[in-house]
């Protein structure tokens, strides 16, 4: 079975620094996703940024990065230079059999 | 704009009633899922169709059920409501089952149970 454990209910950051948001996983398939997914007040679910098991370096896209260390099994998200707007709920999920998501982390950016 | 289409948005009725939500996937996916997500909860995986076929159940309750038709379009059934079946139920698609494919949102349909 697979299972994501985000250990953060909520963060705060100030504006234009940078934020790491936690995520373990577990699963015991060798080849797997990893997705972090944005859900402003709004409701929609917004996809970030992907990794995958196999990759050999760190995904990044814009100012996401996502710090994977697999021995460890996680897959931290790093905002760099908060925004007022990256305030939000933020989802880890893994897939391999399923798709699976995380608790969320509620990110709140202040001015 | 995800290209997955769910209705109706909204969806208010009583505890006892039946309703049906709908979602059309992006043109071409070949995936779709359902999730459940309740006031400040997480996603709750509820059920996965894979071209017409069902490919995994999460916590879908037996009051529940769902179908993909051959047009790939989806319906999540919903009887027999109680008070907490109140929640977003989301649709999602991806074009096949990859590890690396990622999730397409619809926008979601909120339903009340009043």
């Amino acid at each position: 079975a697979q299972k994501i454990t985000q250990t953060q209910p909520g963060m705060f950051v100030q504006e234009k620094e940078a934020v790491t948001l936690d995520c373990t996983y577990d699963t015991s398939d060798p080849s797997y996703g990893l997705f972090w997914y944005k859900q402003p007040s709004s409701g929609e679910m917004i996809f970030l940024i992907y990794q995958g098991s196999y990759d050999q370096q760190n995904a990044t896209e814009g100012r996401y990065s996502l710090n994977f260390q697999k021995a460890r099994k996680s897959a931290n998200l790093v905002i760099s230079a908060s925004q007022l707007g990256d305030s939000a709920m933020y989802f880890c999920a893994i897939r391999s059999q399923n798709f699976v998501f995380g608790p969320g982390t509620r990110l709140s950016v202040l001015p | 704009d995800s290209g997955v289409t769910q209705t109706p948005k909204h969806l208010i009725t009583a505890t006892g009633q039946r309703v049906t939500l709908r979602c059309s996937p992006r043109s071409g996916d070949l995936s779709v899922y359902w999730y459940q997500q309740s006031l400040d909860q997480g996603l709750q995986f509820l059920i996965h169709y894979y071209n017409g076929e069902e490919r995994a159940k999460g916590n879908i309750l037996e009051r529940f059920s769902a179908q993909q038709f051959p047009d790939l379009h989806s319906e999540l059934n919903l009887s027999s409501l109680e008070l907490g079946d109140s929640a977003l139920y989301f649709c999602a698609s991806s074009g096949g089952t990859g590890v690396y494919e990622k999730l397409f949102f619809g926008s979601g349909t909120q339903l009340s149970v009043l």
